[in-house]
């Protein structure tokens, strides 16, 4: 099946600094999406992208689906950031993919005041 | 409009008994998939269901069940549970499971003891 690879897996900032989180995965994808978890466990969405580039106050992300990877920027980071983020793809592999997202390992990111 | 609606929050269960996990998607979505979450793991795939079939199913043990209903409401059942089902299990719904965004409840922790 696909593989889905986060980097880096930890990330600590100071409040204000910026970052890059990047999701590499191994086959053609119809669906990307990013997710950042809360600490009770439920996933929020950040941005659904399977191509091309969304921003949405300080965070923005660009997929390039030809050579198979995304980024998510996170601007003048702030505490409330913290947290685990993971990016999660969907393959277009006909049936087998039918409601099934492909979750990579995860970023931890603890910002600093 | 309403989130994915998740019951019950949290439940602990002892080896050997069986336990159901509700799943309510937002109003429109046909589409309800399940995932279990745990620190060894992360997230991977149980099953899909879209307009009371299952679609497509990940790589579990046949003790992991669902059903969909006619309003697309979802239960998750597992049986003669063992220590390693403790897990945060997450719902997520979609209009079609393919091509688009899926959203997710707040999940369900389970305890097995």
């Amino acid at each position: 099946g696909i593989q889905v690879e986060q980097s880096p897996p930890d990330l600590i900032l100071q409040e204000g600094a910026n970052s890059t989180l990047r999701c590499n995965f191994s086959d053609s994808v119809n669906n990307l999406q990013w997710f950042h978890q809360n600490p009770w466990g439920q996933l929020i969405n950040l941005f659904y992208i399977p191509s091309g580039t969304k921003q949405n106050g300080r965070l923005s992300a660009t997929t390039v689906a030809t050579e198979r990877y995304s980024l998510l920027y996170i601007s003048s980071s702030q505490t409330t950031d913290s947290g685990v983020y993971f990016c999660a793809v969907q393959p277009n592999a006909g049936g087998t993919s039918y409601g099934k997202l492909t979750f990579g390992q995860g970023t931890i990111l603890t910002v600093h005041p | 409009k309403a989130g994915v609606t998740q019951t019950p929050r949290y439940l602990i269960k002892t080896r050997g008994q069986q336990v159901t996990l509700s799943c309510s998607p937002i109003s429109g979505h046909r589409s309800v998939s399940w995932y279990q979450q745990t620190p060894g793991q992360g997230l991977q795939f149980l099953f899909e269901y879209f307009s009371e079939t299952q679609r497509n199913k990940g790589n579990f043990p046949g003790r992991f069940s669902g059903r969909q209903f006619s309003n697309s409401r979802s239960e998750m059942n597992v049986s003669t549970l063992e220590l390693g089902d403790s897990a945060l299990y997450l719902c997520a719904s979609s209009l079609q499971g393919k091509n688009t965004e899926a959203f997710f409840g707040q999940g369900t922790r389970l305890t097995v003891v």
